[in-house]
């Protein structure tokens, strides 16, 4: 069983489009994270969500809007796509918001933008 | 600001030899220190964590590391590296008193050869 599963894997669009990415965890975590690994393998956060609440809400364009619908669940939406949103997004989950508890990973999301 | 700095892009060793991943850190309060490391194509993997206590901490597949307060230093090391050990390797700070935010540092790739 996946823990942390993210859909697509792959996803590949123009410039201009709006995408989603779908993040579920069978963990029972009650916190949930977007990440970005840029093409120089650099990880940044983007957001955490605890138990469906905005927690963290790093620099990102508004073009990007994550979505909660329930604690499992963490999707992201990326509205008129640029170039430079070419990465991999990797949603992560934890228990709780902080603490000693380690973040468990997907196995990514890798969107290119052309 | 808490911040973590690989100093090295890429660390190559020949298989059976000891292997060093080096990792200093920055933050105002307590640290707790991580590291994953990431398989192509892959989510990051848990491989071990500083809390308290015992400076050095083992974890998955042989590794361990030794946390050093004086030099804020969290290195990985392996007794005797195996060609399966090559991957990309991050570290990872939480401050304690700073909030939830877990910030990697740069990753560094790992290279072992037969």
């Amino acid at each position: 069983d996946t823990a942390v599963s993210q859909t697509p894997k792959y996803l590949v669009t123009q410039m201009g489009n709006d995408k989603s990415i779908k993040c579920e965890q069978n963990l029972g975590h009650d916190t949930m994270y977007w990440y970005k690994q840029d093409s120089k393998k650099f990880l940044k956060i983007m957001f955490s969500y605890n138990n469906k609440e905005l927690i963290i809400n790093e620099t990102v364009p508004n073009r990007f809007s994550p979505k909660s619908p329930d604690k499992a669940h963490l999707n992201l939406h990326i509205n008129s796509l640029e170039l430079g949103d070419s990465a991999v997004y990797f949603c992560a989950s934890s228990p709780i918001p902080g603490g000693s508890a380690p973040l468990h990973f997907g196995n990514g999301t890798r969107l290119t933008v052309t | 600001a808490q911040s973590v700095a690989q100093p090295e892009d890429q660390v190559n060793v020949a298989e059976g030899n000891p292997l060093t991943v080096k990792c200093t850190y920055s933050v105002s309060g307590n640290p707790y220190l991580f590291w994953y490391v990431q398989y192509p194509n892959r989510g990051l993997q848990f491989l071990l964590k500083y809390i308290t206590g015992d400076n050095l901490v083992k974890g998955s597949y042989g590794f361990e590391a030794e946390f050093n307060k004086s030099q804020t230093s969290f290195h990985l090391k392996k007794p005797s590296a195996l060609v399966s050990d090559s991957a990309l390797y991050f570290c990872a700070v939480r401050d304690l008193d700073a909030g939830n935010m877990l910030t990697f540092g740069g990753g560094t790739r790992l290279m072992v050869k037969p």
